[in-house]
């Protein structure tokens, strides 16, 4: 079973300056997509980024970017210029290809921009 | 273009009550998944319906039922309900194309429920 787990529970950031954020995932399998989603307190879970394995280039999403390592199973989301309407939960999550029903999640990230 | 509806917003139940939480998935979807998220956690997976059938189904119970119907909007039944159903349930909603998995999926609002 894969598994996902975010190792910081809390960060914080200045307002315009970067933060990453820590994703590491567990599976057997060779294809597959990671996401990273943000909650803000109205709860709406919102796409930030998405990545699928199989290519090689790190996904970018105008502010937001992602280190992907496939070997060591690394996920690391990047906020450049951060901005106040950031402040959010964060999740990573992972998905099968030939398990597409489910997205595995880890268990967030609160997200704290100092003004 | 409305996205991924659920109500209610809250609902408060008592132990051993049943509840029923809906879910109208964006226009143009026809897949809709569930989730449960504790506070504090990342969603779990309860199911996934597609064609109105139950296509795959996470670690939970089968007090967690779910129906989906002909216009794609989706129910979820959660019988005989304990103290630690109380959660924030998540509807998600994609359109299955031929890969399957290649698509996003969009979340609601969600409908939190406390179990009294």
């Amino acid at each position: 079973a894969q598994t996902v787990t975010q190792s910081q529970p809390e960060m914080s950031v200045q307002e315009a300056e970067t933060v990453t954020l820590s994703c590491t995932y567990d599976t057997s399998e060779s294809d597959y997509y990671l996401f990273w989603y943000k909650q803000p307190p109205s709860r709406q879970m919102i796409l930030v980024i998405r990545q699928e394995a199989y290519k090689q280039q790190n996904a970018t999403e105008n502010r937001f970017s992602v280190n992907f390592q496939k070997a060591a199973k690394s996920f690391s989301l990047k906020i450049s210029d951060s901005q106040l309407g950031d402040a959010a939960m964060y999740f990573c999550a992972y998905r099968s290809l030939t398990n597409a029903g489910k997205s595995t999640f880890g268990d967030g990230t609160t997200l704290t921009v100092k003004p | 273009d409305a996205g991924v509806t659920q109500s209610p917003t809250h609902l408060i139940k008592t132990r051993g009550q049943q509840v029923t939480l809906r879910c109208s998935p964006k226009s143009g979807h026809d897949t809709v998944s569930w989730y449960q998220q504790a506070l504090g956690q990342g969603p779990q997976f309860i199911f996934q319906y597609y064609e109105e059938e139950e296509r795959q189904r996470g670690n939970f119970p089968d007090r967690f039922s779910g129906h989906q119907f002909p216009n794609y909007s989706s129910e979820l039944n959660v019988n005989a309900l304990l103290l630690g159903d109380s959660a924030l349930y998540l509807c998600a909603s994609k359109e299955t194309g031929l890969a399957g998995g290649t698509d996003t999926q969009y979340f609601g609002p969600g409908t939190r429920l406390t179990v009294l």
